[in-house]
């Protein structure tokens, strides 16, 4: 099983560019999280759904949109990029959501020039 | 609100040496803690969890104890291999906030040979 996959691994954008990261996991979770991950910060909610069909804010959701596309997938989408979102991206996956054993991504390192 | 605390890095330790790495909660409710490592390149991997008072998680020789009278889940290992060299962040969810994750914000251990 591959578990969840991320792409692109690393991504440059120009300030106001759009992008979407793509999320897919292959472990039949109904939930999946996006983070963002910034030095000294630990990792922040960014977006989550909690099953199909479903998607929350989390405690970072400004400048992001998600799409919960079906079970499998889970898209990020910046639409007008800025340097502040420059970050290291990780989309999670988990059972259910009241199981918080979660199951990460290897990330995306995004630039934002 | 949810927040968690650690001890701030970066440890650097010889092989054979004990690791600790501190951990200290505030929640609203009963929360679930969890230990989780990121290796360099990689998303983060659940190394260890505890869901009540006085449990002990345990997983490739680390430790910790869910202590609720001091708030705290500090991670031990009694001797350290130059593999143990990573990220480690400690985390809380509480069914009242929707069993999301509340990370700290890592700790760098980096052990030399």
């Amino acid at each position: 099983n591959a578990g969840v996959t991320q792409t692109p691994k690393f991504q440059v954008l120009k300030t106001g560019q759009s992008m979407t990261l793509q999320c897919a996991q292959d472990m039949n979770h109904n939930s999946m999280y996006w983070y963002r991950q910034d030095p000294g910060m630990g990792l922040r909610l960014i977006y989550y759904s909690a099953s199909e069909g479903t998607t929350d804010k989390g405690e970072v959701p400004n400048g992001y949109n998600v799409s919960r596309l079906n079970k499998r997938e889970f898209s990020l989408r910046l639409e007008s990029a800025a340097p502040s979102q420059t970050s290291v991206y990780f989309c999670a996956s988990s059972e259910m959501a009241g199981r918080s054993e979660q199951y990460f991504g290897p990330g995306t390192r995004l630039t934002v020039t | 609100g949810n927040s968690v605390t650690q001890m701030e890095g970066p440890v650097t330790l010889s092989e054979e040496a004990f690791l600790t790495i501190n951990c200290t909660y505030t929640a609203t409710g009963y929360p679930s803690l969890f230990w989780y490592v990121q290796y360099p390149g990689e998303g983060l991997q659940l190394l260890l969890k505890a869901t009540k008072a006085d449990d002990k998680g345990s997983n490739k020789g680390f430790e910790a104890t869910y202590r609720k009278e001091t708030t705290s889940f500090h991670l031990e290992k009694g001797s350290v291999q130059v593999s143990d060299s990573a990220v480690y962040f400690c985390a809380l969810s509480v069914t009242a906030a929707g069993n999301k994750l509340t990370f700290g914000g890592g700790t760098r251990v980096l052990v030399k040979p």
